[in-house]
């Protein structure tokens, strides 16, 4: 699975939009982008992917660029309960595991 | 519905000691993962069942881990001779099929003393 690289930290102000950026530009034509996010103390929580067209759910939106070298989450007005640790992770269609990285550590602040 | 559950919580032991982790998947998922977490490090992959065998084991770190999952539903983490490295939170997640989201529970803390 192709490597990522995401900022250690981020704070974002309460009602803001967090823009969490995720470079994996190793990643193989077959990969999907994946985000997770770990609120203290609790299991990863699955958020989104894609492989090539943005997405968009009710947690957040995923931009990947047309190279698909790199990726953004966005949470479109943060809150205080979405500080965690969010994992940007890249996976072929058929793998089953998951290769975590150290993450993104993004705080909130009122 | 119910998601993933795991017991124990939190389980204390004592250097040498041999412990099970349980975790119940969701119902109907075929698929089920194990990971480890150490302190400030993101989740390692330990072992990926398709039903009820090991379809990859390539991330127990020595015989001293095993799993099982005998009926293809609840599987049992296994740890002989129990290491103050083997402290850390232990994961289970599963999902529908192999390639499928993962969907976690909240894990077991486990502290060797």
């Amino acid at each position: 699975d192709a490597k990522t690289t995401q900022p250690t930290s981020m704070d974002c102000a309460e009602g803001r939009a967090a823009n969490l950026p995720c470079n994996h530009s190793t990643i193989s034509g077959n990969e999907y982008v994946y985000w997770y996010r770990q609120i203290h103390s609790q299991g990863p929580q699955y958020i989104i992917h894609g492989l090539k067209n943005n997405e968009t759910n009710e947690m957040a939106s995923l931009i990947i660029t047309e190279d698909r070298k790199s990726s953004t989450l966005i949470l479109p007005h943060a809150t205080l309960r979405d500080t965690a640790v969010y994992y940007c992770i890249v996976r072929v269609t058929q793998g089953n595991k998951l290769v975590f990285g150290a993450g993104t550590i993004l705080r909130v602040k009122s | 519905g119910a998601g993933v559950s795991q017991t124990p919580s939190n389980k204390v032991t004592e250097k040498g000691k041999y412990v099970e982790l349980r975790c119940d998947p969701i119902s109907g998922h075929t698929a089920l993962y194990w990971y480890r977490q150490s302190l400030g490090q993101g989740p390692e992959f330990l072992i990926y069942f398709q039903g009820t065998g090991a379809a990859d084991d390539s991330g127990l770190p020595n015989d001293r881990f095993f799993a099982v999952r005998p009926e293809g539903s609840v599987s049992t983490l296994k740890i002989q001779r129990t290491e103050r490295g083997d402290s850390a939170v232990y994961l289970c997640a599963s999902s529908l099929m192999g390639a499928e989201t993962q969907y976690f529970g909240p894990g077991t803390r486990l502290l060797v003393l």
